[in-house]
């Protein structure tokens, strides 16, 4: 019930193109639910982050869909450019887990000019 | 600039042997998290910490250790190391208890030779 799934393992996506990158959680008491960039060599960074209560969000170039039903959410990243590439991670946290964010498994993502 | 910083910013030592990791969270940060990070086992959630206090503890090894001091920098100390103890380690920090808004330092990299 802890588990977050990621997929794609890796993705290759053509400049301009978009990127499309999956989650899948268990545990209903998640109610809030991040995407983290990370380059080699550096800290993951927040990108854009969800809650239940939204079936979208967008900033920028970056949406989030989220389905509650199907305990599904994605990260959408228009107009890829090749400076989005990085690994991508997907987190949840939420009911008596306190601060505890558990991390998909990563999407290494190559934007091909 | 995530405004969380690590030091140091890699450590090579032995098997059996001690170190410590620091971490200074953002200015007006209550909470502290510790995170590793490997190839086999992709981010893990450690121990968190929040206003000295432990709030929330994951798959944290015996042989490791943290604390929160009142300046609320922490350390973590990792004891009797063994050669799959090497990683990287995270530091994160966010203003709430709750998972909101983690904001990650540039990671120690430890290798225990």
């Amino acid at each position: 019930q802890q588990q977050v799934k990621q997929s794609p393992q890796s993705l290759i996506v053509q400049k301009g193109g978009i990127s499309i990158i999956n989650c899948a959680y268990e545990n209903t008491a998640f109610d809030y639910f991040p995407w983290y960039q990370q380059f080699p060599g550096k800290g993951p960074a927040l990108l854009i982050a969800i809650r239940p209560d939204v079936s979208e969000k967008k900033e920028g170039r970056f949406t989030i869909s989220f389905n509650k039903s199907a305990k599904q959410f994605s990260l959408h990243i228009m107009d890829s450019q090749p400076g989005d590439s990085a690994t991508y991670f997907c987190a949840a946290s939420g009911g008596n887990q306190g601060g505890k964010l558990i991390f998909g498994q990563g999407t290494e993502l190559s934007v091909k000019p | 600039d995530s405004g969380v910083t690590q030091t140091p910013k890699h450590l090579i030592t032995a098997t059996g042997q001690r170190v410590t990791l620091r971490c200074s969270p953002r200015s007006g940060d209550l909470s502290v998290y510790w995170y590793q990070q490997s190839l086999d086992q992709g981010l893990q959630f450690l121990i968190q910490y929040y206003n000295g206090e432990e709030r929330a503890k994951g798959n944290i090894l015996e042989r490791f250790s943290a604390q929160q001091f009142p300046d609320l920098h922490s350390e973590l100390n990792l004891s009797s190391l063994e050669l799959g103890d090497s990683a990287l380690y995270f530091c994160a920090s966010s203003v709430a208890t709750s998972g909101d808004e983690q904001f990650f330092g540039p990671g120690t990299r430890l290798t225990v030779l």
